[in-house]
């Protein structure tokens, strides 16, 4: 059975970091693209950052520069290393597990998400 | 970057059939894909590539995709059905290549 159990979510002040972690059970990590994907108090979703099987990454333009996703093959883990945070990041943040097939990307499971709060 | 237009919510009373729009210039060139997220709880997909059920997804869940709407329809609509639904494209030229839509709140009467 496939399982995304995320952690590391918190209250941080602005300019802050945290770390954010997506321990998966039921396949492997680093054979799958895998995304973060937060949704603000009352909002939708946003895309954050994908890390694909062969390692490339991306970001949203919101995020680029301040956030790193990376993963440890050992731990089965996905991360998600956010620094100089802002209030406009406070967000619930889910990690899912993408589909990409001839260029026709989606997420086939999600993580429960973890809180994180900006706020001094 | 690529934009999906939802109404932000439909009403729909127990028994009777729900259409979500999800609106995108020529979206019916992509793959839509839909998500549903109850209350303090994570999206679950419901409908990918327009019209395919993940297994354990009810037959009542179906979706189309044509010119410049896709559209989720869920029939003999249920009150556990109430919930936010997304939308959801990728596309190569748009930054994001992920998009969502900015979901609807389906409310069942």
């Amino acid at each position: 059975e496939v399982q995304l159990v995320e952690s590391g979510g918190g209250l941080i002040q602005p300019g802050g970091s945290l770390r954010l972690s997506c321990a998966a059970s039921g396949f492997t990590v680093s054979s799958n693209y895998m995304s973060w994907v937060r949704q603000a108090p009352g909002k939708g979703l946003e895309w954050v950052s994908v890390i694909y099987s062969g390692g490339s990454t991306y970001y949203a333009d919101s995020v680029k520069g301040r956030f790193t996703i990376s993963r440890d093959n050992s731990k089965n883990t996905l991360y998600l290393q956010m620094n100089s945070l802002r209030a406009e990041d406070t967000a619930v943040y889910y990690c899912a597990r993408g589909v990409a097939v001839a260029g026709i990307e989606y997420f086939d499971y999600w993580g429960q998400g973890t809180l994180v709060t900006v706020s001094s | 970057s690529y934009v999906l237009t939802q109404p932000p919510s439909v009403s729909v009373a127990p028994g009777k059939t729900a259409r979500i729009t999800c609106g995108g210039n020529n979206i019916g060139s992509k793959s839509v894909h839909w998500y549903q997220q109850k209350p303090g709880q994570a999206p679950v997909l419901v409908i990918y590539y327009d019209s395919d059920r993940p297994s354990g997804i009810p037959e009542r869940f179906s979706g189309s995709n044509s010119g410049n709407t896709a559209t989720l329809t869920i029939s003999r609509v249920e009150a556990g059905d109430e919930a936010d639904y997304y939308c959801q494209v990728w596309d190569s030229s748009s930054d994001p290549h992920v998009v969502f839509g900015g979901g609807t709140k389906l409310t069942v009467l």
